[in-house]
């Protein structure tokens, strides 16, 4: 059975220091891959979606960027994070056309 | 373009009265339409989704929603709330095609008295 992974759970960064979220996808290749925002009070964001090795597409502009080194391994990055960073990250996965199965989340704060 | 409207940013039932959150889309095609639940710290589960078959879809958890092409609506009913239904709920549409992506509601709140 597929499975999907992100860690951290939670993390406290200072503004002004980079950042690096990892998902990691099992059971499955080729998967679409996606990461999401949810700001407090807010419905969720598309920030990048990958459908293959290297190829990012990025929804809307901002202070975070994607890469997909390896099939199902999608990393969320910043280099100088701010305070509109902080929130609650998704990281999803579907094949083309099919149901997404989000990962458990990691909750940013930047203070 | 593809958008979903959740009339409702917080609702508040009473256990065991029936449940209501209200989802209209718009789609220049025939969509494909998804309720998610997340509680509190948690991730999302998808509730049920909808491909252009039955128009009453039935999910987990004792929910349903209804395809009216008619009214655009998507609603998600319940029966009967339990404590346990307490938690956010978000529909959503999808863009379809090779990169599926999915558009979100702003989310409705769901409160469940005892």
């Amino acid at each position: 059975s597929q499975t999907i992974h992100q860690w951290p759970a939670t993390l406290v960064q200072p503004v002004g220091s980079p950042l690096s979220l990892e998902c990691t996808v099992e059971g499955t290749s080729n998967p679409n891959l996606y990461w999401y925002r949810q700001a407090a009070g807010r419905g969720l964001q598309l920030l990048f979606y990958s459908v293959g090795i290297g190829q990012i597409s990025s929804e809307v502009p901002q202070n975070l960027s994607a890469s997909r080194p390896q099939d199902r391994q999608f990393i969320l990055s910043s280099k100088k994070l701010l305070l509109s960073d902080s929130g609650f990250y998704l990281c999803a996965w579907s094949r083309t056309s099919g149901v997404k199965v989000f990962g458990p989340g990691t909750r940013l704060l930047v203070l | 373009a593809q958008s979903v409207t959740q009339l409702d940013s917080h609702v508040s039932v009473s256990e065991g009265t029936p449940v209501l959150l209200r989802c209209n889309y718009s789609s220049s095609y025939s969509p494909s339409l998804f309720w998610y639940v997340q509680h509190p710290n948690k991730g999302l589960q998808l509730l049920l989704k909808y491909t252009s078959a039955a128009t009453l879809v039935k999910g987990i958890n004792g929910f349903e929603a209804e395809f009216k092409k008619s009214e655009t609506s998507f609603h998600l009913t319940k029966p009967s709330a339990h404590m346990s239904d307490a938690a956010e709920y978000f529909c959503v549409v999808s863009t379809g095609g090779a990169t599926n992506k999915l558009i979100f509601g702003t989310g409705t709140l769901l409160a469940v008295q005892p």
